[in-house]
């Protein structure tokens, strides 16, 4: 069964700093991992979208990466702004999942203080 | 403005009611689904749809139904049946494949009073 884990739960950072966020999941079997944004009280906002042949993707300050033989990817905020707090989600969709199902991690809380 | 709505942004329910949450897009996807969040956790699949007429469950897929009637259309109805429904919904969508990405909607938040 896939599961997939967010460490840390909760990050708070100084304005300016660069930061990572890691992601993790059991089953190398997957055809993508999707990055996501949600501020409280709202929908989720896709950032990124990586498909399991691909090694990253970069959009403006973002950068995700993904090493599926280990069962990883990273979200790597470059010059961190207060902007940028919010519930932060990866979830990957299975090579094995039948209509397109998702599977969440459980989140990381980004504050950034300006 | 292409996007996925979803109607109402808050809803409460008193015991024994059923109650149905709205979701549209106008995205052209033929996919879409519901999920839960509940806090602390991450997101949960209630069911989905690939095409009209047609749709799956999902995980937790236990006290709620659906229909799909139009491409653009996918409600969710929590029934009595569903004994702890207080939770955030959220609707998204997809181009049916297996690469493709997901959009979600704005979510409803539900409360049991």
């Amino acid at each position: 069964k896939q599961e997939v884990t967010q460490i840390p739960a909760a990050l708070s950072v100084p304005e300016g700093e660069n930061l990572v966020l890691n992601c993790s999941f059991t089953d190398s079997a997957i055809y993508n991992l999707q990055w996501f944004r949600q501020d409280p009280g709202k929908g989720l906002t896709s950032l990124l979208l990586i498909q399991s042949s691909q090694r990253e993707q970069t959009s403006g300050r973002l950068n995700a990466s993904l090493d599926k033989s280990s069962g990883r990817s990273t979200l790597y905020i470059a010059a961190s702004q207060p902007g940028d707090s919010a519930t932060y989600l990866c979830a990957v969709r299975g090579a094995y999942n039948q209509g397109g199902k998702l599977i969440f991690g459980q989140g990381t809380e980004l504050s950034v203080k300006p | 403005d292409g996007g996925i709505t979803q109607s109402p942004k808050y809803l409460f329910r008193k015991e024994g009611q059923n109650v149905t949450l709205s979701c549209e897009q106008n995205l052209n996807h033929d996919a879409m689904y519901w999920y839960r969040q509940d806090p602390g956790q991450g997101l949960r699949l209630i069911y989905y749809s690939q095409i009209v007429n047609d749709f799956q469950k999902g995980d937790i897929a236990e006290g709620y139904s659906v229909s799909r009637e139009k491409k653009e259309s996918f409600p969710l109805t929590v029934t009595s049946a569903q004994k702890n429904p207080t939770a955030f919904y959220l609707c998204a969508s997809s181009i049916v494949g297996a690469y493709n990405e997901q959009f979600f909607g704005p979510g409803t938040r539900l409360t049991v009073l």
